[in-house]
């Protein structure tokens, strides 16, 4: 199993502001995904994060509103950009057994309220 | 079309056991799984099954699937207050797609 930080835990943010969450893996892995979490509602896949390319973004989500970086094979962060109510969510990040996108492991969440 | 369905509450005396149905669309699916999420945490990988398996067993978690039905059924025995939470299942088609969740709770 893989070790995954994210920070912050939860945030507080205004209208119109943007937030950058960060993940931190105690491995190195190739690829690592974002996922959103809307209230009560399942999880859904945002992108996925490959180092030394561009992310690979799912239907309905944009690089402009979430921008993606991945400097390494330990860490990527994601931006929540031009924040709105409906992007309160949990924002987790997750990576799957031996670089694959299979048995995924998750950090423990960003829970982002947006006023 | 991708999709996991899963009925939304289940209440259990503890001690009972306690079985949480999924079903999926995707045939080609390698693996499902079910996953756990405690209040305020993230999500806990529990168990997962092969698509070529029929049942598997770990201590107090069995995984049944019929593959012909598209179903997956989580049973967790004796059921404790800690297992108390929401349980996602999940198919893999080159991406995890997540049913809505099961909300477990646990009545003393």
């Amino acid at each position: 199993s893989a070790v995954i930080s994210q920070k912050p835990s939860r945030d507080i943010c205004q209208r119109g502001t943007s937030l950058t969450i960060q993940c931190q893996v105690d491995s190195q892995v190739t690829m690592m995904f974002w996922y959103r979490q809307q209230p009560g509602q399942s999880l859904t896949l945002i992108a996925t994060a490959n180092q030394g390319s561009e992310a690979t973004y799912e239907s309905g989500f944009v690089i402009d509103k979430f921008p993606i970086s991945r400097p390494n094979l330990t860490f990527s962060t994601l931006t929540v950009s031009n924040m709105s109510p409906e992007d309160s969510s949990i924002y987790l990040c997750s990576v799957g057994a031996q670089g694959t996108n299979e048995k995924l492991f998750f950090g423990s969440g960003t829970q982002l309220s947006v006023l | 079309g991708e999709d996991v369905e899963q009925s939304l509450f289940l209440s259990v005396r503890e001690g009972d056991s306690s079985v949480i149905n999924c079903t999926y669309t995707d045939s080609s699916s390698t693996y499902l799984y079910w996953y756990k999420q405690e209040p305020g945490a993230g999500l806990q990988l529990l168990t997962y099954i092969f698509s070529n398996m029929d049942m598997k067993q770990d201590q107090r978690l069995t995984v049944l699937l019929n593959k012909k039905d598209k179903h997956l059924s989580l049973r967790i025995a004796d059921t404790q207050t800690g297992d108390s939470a929401i349980y996602f299942c999940a198919e893999s088609t080159g991406k995890l797609i997540f049913g809505q969740g099961t909300e477990l709770s646990v009545k003393p």
